[in-house]
């Protein structure tokens, strides 16, 4: 059961054009939501994350937006770079009877692409 | 430099050769975890780790072992490893276990087991 999905194994994007990468939840006890970045060979780095309790957050040229009626966020990368290729997981953290115990659950992940 | 460690980074091996992967990490964190990535499934959670001597299991518990003797230690063991467990496996650790604490990744063991 893929509690947390990436529907798109890949994206091409050109330079200097927006990147939209999305993802979508089914746990609605889901509350904190976050985009890791992660080049071969090297283990996810952490890249920007949303609170339940705020629909958009920004960080330079990365935003996410969360739509929890939907259960749906995407990130947003303004301009894309081609050091910007690379897999981006999205991921979701719950709290369960007010203790977190910190796991996150991974989407699949989506390969970006971006063309000089 | 704060990071997370884990040795060996590639290993092949053959079924019921018992191994140990280990994970350090050097930023006194409370909280430490496995996870596994295969294709089409993204990264899922072996075994955690809110503090020393405290270990509970996450979603693919089965055919692992873990301990946490120490705060900056969390060896991974496959007491028989089976070829299913031919995976990308990494160790992560954070502040505390808590939703709102970013979690740092080592660089990935990548294990072959024949």
């Amino acid at each position: 059961d893929q509690q947390v999905k990436q529907n798109s194994p890949s994206l091409s994007v050109q330079e200097g054009r927006i990147s939209i990468l999305n993802c979508d939840y089914t746990n609605s006890m889901f509350d904190y939501f976050l985009w890791y970045k992660k080049y071969p060979a090297e283990g996810p780095t952490f890249l920007i994350s949303i609170s339940s309790i705020k629909d958009k957050n920004e960080d330079g040229r990365f935003t996410v937006f969360l739509n929890k009626s939907a259960k749906h966020l995407s990130l947003h990368i303004v301009p894309s770079q081609p050091g910007d290729s690379a897999v981006y997981f999205c991921a979701a953290s719950a709290v369960w009877g007010g203790t977190s115990y910190g796991k996150l659950t991974f989407g699949q992940g989506t390969i970006l692409t971006v063309h000089p | 430099e704060a990071q997370v460690t884990q040795n060996p980074r590639y290993l092949i091996t053959v079924t019921g050769k018992k191994l140990t992967v280990t994970c350090s990490q050097n930023m006194n964190h409370e909280y430490m975890s496995w996870y596994r990535q295969d294709p089409g499934l993204g990264l899922r959670q072996i075994y955690y780790s809110m503090n020393v001597e405290v270990t509970d299991k996450g979603d693919v518990p089965e055919g692992y072992k873990v301990s946490r003797k120490e705060k900056r230690n969390f060896p991974l063991i496959l007491e028989s490893p089976s070829p299913n467990q031919t995976s990308l496996y990494f160790c992560a650790s954070s502040i505390q276990g808590g939703s709102y604490n970013e979690q740092f990744f080592g660089p990935g063991t990548r294990l072959t087991v024949l």
